[in-house]
């Protein structure tokens, strides 16, 4: 069974806080994204990244960045927090090539930014 | 530009009461199009990949069908735990993303 497990399920923070959002998966995937999910807009991607130390921006990544040193651990990092970064945010996983390839998600870090 | 359009944004339904779901898209040109089933407080899971026109899969109580312009998730006899969130998302040609509708929210009375 693909895993992808995430690092907190609930987190709340202060504006101006630097936010580490930790994600790995245990199936060897080459794969990895950082989503975030509000109401009525779906999952925007964030960042991916297609091997260790790539990484490429997504739709929305202003205010973010990304860390992938190993191959399983997917990092999201909030550089300075702000209200309007208060959503879910979700990791997923795929294997190489990404075409045609479903993506396997973990379940979720609710944050919330006061 | 590309976009993911799913409707109803939320369907109620009885047990038993048969009904579909769908996927409206608009790409260049269409490498896969997903359905995935989202229980509240959880990720998605993954559901169907579907690749041509005219292709179907089934999964117990599900069916998703696709054209060149949409998709649809057939419900067939429905139990309260179908109850959940549908996202359809779609891959286009020569790109990396995979684009996300919004979702539908199906619930189930018993």
């Amino acid at each position: 069974d693909v895993k992808v497990t995430q690092s907190s399920r609930y987190l709340v923070k202060r504006t101006g806080e630097k936010v580490f959002l930790e994600c790995v998966q245990d199936m060897d995937h080459e794969n990895m994204f950082w989503y975030r999910q509000d109401p009525g807009l779906g999952l925007r991607l964030i960042y991916f990244s297609y091997d260790v130390k790539m990484k490429e921006k997504g739709d929305i990544p202003e205010g973010y960045s990304v860390s992938r040193e190993k191959k399983e651990r997917f990092s999201l990092i909030l550089e300075s927090a702000s209200t309007n970064q208060t959503s879910m945010y979700l990791c997923a996983s795929s294997s190489r090539p990404q075409i045609h390839n479903e993506q396997f998600f973990g379940p979720g870090t609710r944050l919330t930014v006061l | 530009e590309d976009q993911v359009t799913q409707s109803p944004e939320a369907l109620r339904l009885q047990e038993g009461e048969s009904s579909s779901l769908n996927c409206s898209y608009t790409v260049s040109g269409l490498r896969g199009l997903f359905w995935y089933r989202q229980d509240p407080g959880k990720g998605p899971e993954f559901l169907f990949t579907l690749y041509s026109a005219g292709e179907e899969k089934e999964k117990e109580r599900l069916k998703a069908t696709l054209t060149k312009k949409e998709s649809f998730l057939h419900i067939t006899a429905p139990k309260p735990e179908d109850s959940a969130t549908y996202l359809c998302a779609v891959q286009e040609t020569g790109g990396f993303k995979t684009i996300f509708g919004a979702g539908t929210r199906l619930f189930v009375k018993a």
